[in-house]
């Protein structure tokens, strides 16, 4: 059974500090990973996908992959009040759905 | 980039009734489209996959027959829960991926509550 891991928290960071989001995931064989930025009562939109190992940047956002531990990450340098959202990992195996975790609640406080 | 729409965004029903949500994706064809649920501060736990032109795939413990899925055409597919009942109040999310693409579209999502 596939699995996705993440801290509920909340993570409370202050505002420009760097916020880092963790995800851990079961299957080896997961092979494309994304980050979904979910608002109360909004649905999820796409911050951004990784699929090889290292680093992958786009603006303030840096995603972190690392398959032999099964693990990605998420960094939001200067963090803004308005990144105060919850912060969903997903991730995908050949052609099945996107698994979901439960997803990380990031308070930025102003 | 690609846009799915979603209606309606939120809807009141009494119990018994049935409610119809489409899922439309505006700019780009769809074969796949997924149906998820969330409950409040919970994840997305993925319903079924809604494949153009043929039956939806449903997730262990979801019933098709409550759960209506059509997928009539490559720019809609509508779920449709019947006989709804309060234990159904939820936020209802579809899904879709344009194809050549890798990040999966989500639609603004329906607030659906039963009285």
């Amino acid at each position: 059974q596939k699995e996705v891991e993440q801290n509920s928290g909340p993570l409370s960071v202050p505002e420009g500090a760097i916020a880092s989001l963790n995800c851990t995931y079961s299957d080896r064989g997961s092979q494309s990973f994304f980050w979904y930025r979910q608002y109360s009562g909004k649905s999820p939109e796409l911050i951004m996908f990784i699929y090889s190992n290292g680093d992958k940047e786009d603006g303030r956002f840096t995603a972190q992959l690392n398959k032999a531990s099964q693990y990605v990450s998420l960094l939001i340098r200067d963090s803004q009040p308005s990144d105060s959202a919850t912060y969903l990992c997903a991730v995908k195996l050949g052609n099945t759905p996107l698994v979901f975790g439960k997803g990380t609640r990031l308070s930025v406080i102003a | 980039g690609a846009v799915v729409s979603q209606h309606p965004s939120w809807v009141i029903c009494k119990s018994g009734t049935s409610v119809k949500i489409e899922c439309r994706s505006l700019d780009f064809q769809a074969t796949t489209m997924f149906w998820y649920r969330q409950f409040p501060k919970q994840s997305l736990m993925l319903m079924a996959t809604s494949n153009e032109g043929s039956k939806a795939t449903y997730e262990q413990g979801v019933e098709k027959d409550k759960f209506l899925i059509n997928h009539a055409s490559l720019t809609l597919s509508t779920l449709t829960v019947t006989s709804a009942h309060p234990e159904d109040s939820s936020f209802y999310i579809c899904s879709a991926r344009e194809s050549g693409g890798y990040g999966y579209t989500f639609g603004s999502g329906t607030r659906l509550t039963v009285v």
